[in-house]
């Protein structure tokens, strides 16, 4: 059984600072995984993709992956009011992100930022 | 920027009533996915499609469940005798092809069985 654990939170974060966000997955022949915000009532919107071990930067987002603590977090720096969401942790077995198998999601984490 | 539309946004069905729903994914994309979200709950894997066949499917698709691309541009997820339990945000996705990172996630279909 494939399981990705989340914190679901609420996580409340002051405005300008960092906001951490981890997720962690049970599947060890997971090979890509996923960021996706979700604002309430919407669909899943991508913001991150990681495939191999380390750091990845996007702007103010940075994704971090250790395979071997089968471990992933999201790092959003300079959080802003509109960061507020519920950010969905996402894996799958197939190799850079494509193919026929599905994701699996996480519950999320639902974060605030405060003004 | 092209986008994955689905209709309708909202359908209320009677209990025992089939249902489908509709998607037109991004026009180059060839892997088409389902997946649904109940209230409050998590993002669930239904199944995915390519090459006019289905690839891999979850334990929640069963008979109940089908998947067709009547056409070049629709792609539909039929529900077959609706329960109380279906209903659920259920949102269609499609991939560009191997190698490529992001599924698109179209806007979402709000099933409300009653």
């Amino acid at each position: 059984q494939k399981e990705v654990e989340q914190n679901s939170g609420p996580l409340s974060v002051p405005e300008g600072a960092i906001a951490s966000l981890n997720c962690t997955y049970s599947d060890r022949g997971s090979q890509s995984f996923f960021w996706y915000r979700q604002y309430s009532g919407k669909s899943p919107e991508l913001i991150m993709s990681i495939y191999s071990n380390g750091d990845k930067e996007d702007g103010r987002f940075t994704a971090q992956l250790n395979k071997a603590s089968q471990y992933v977090s999201l790092l959003i720096r300079d959080s802003q009011p509109s960061d507020s969401a519920t950010y969905l942790c996402a894996v799958k077995r197939g190799l850079s992100g494509g193919g026929a198998d599905g994701l699996t999601f996480g519950k999320g984490t639902h974060l605030i930022i405060q003004p | 920027e092209p986008e994955v539309t689905q209709t309708p946004s909202h359908q209320v069905t009677q209990m025992g009533q089939e249902v489908i729903l509709r998607c037109v994914p991004i026009s180059n994309h060839l892997y088409f996915y389902w997946y649904r979200q109940i209230l409050g709950q998590k993002v669930e894997f239904l199944v995915s499609f390519y090459n006019n066949e289905i690839s891999e499917k979850s334990e929640i698709f069963d008979d109940q469940f089908s998947v067709e691309r009547p056409d070049g541009s629709n792609f539909t997820l039929k529900i077959r005798s609706t329960k109380l339990e279906d209903s659920a945000m259920y949102f269609c996705a499609s991939l560009k092809a191997e190698g490529n990172t992001e599924a698109f996630f179209g806007q979402g279909t709000r099933l409300t069985v009653v």
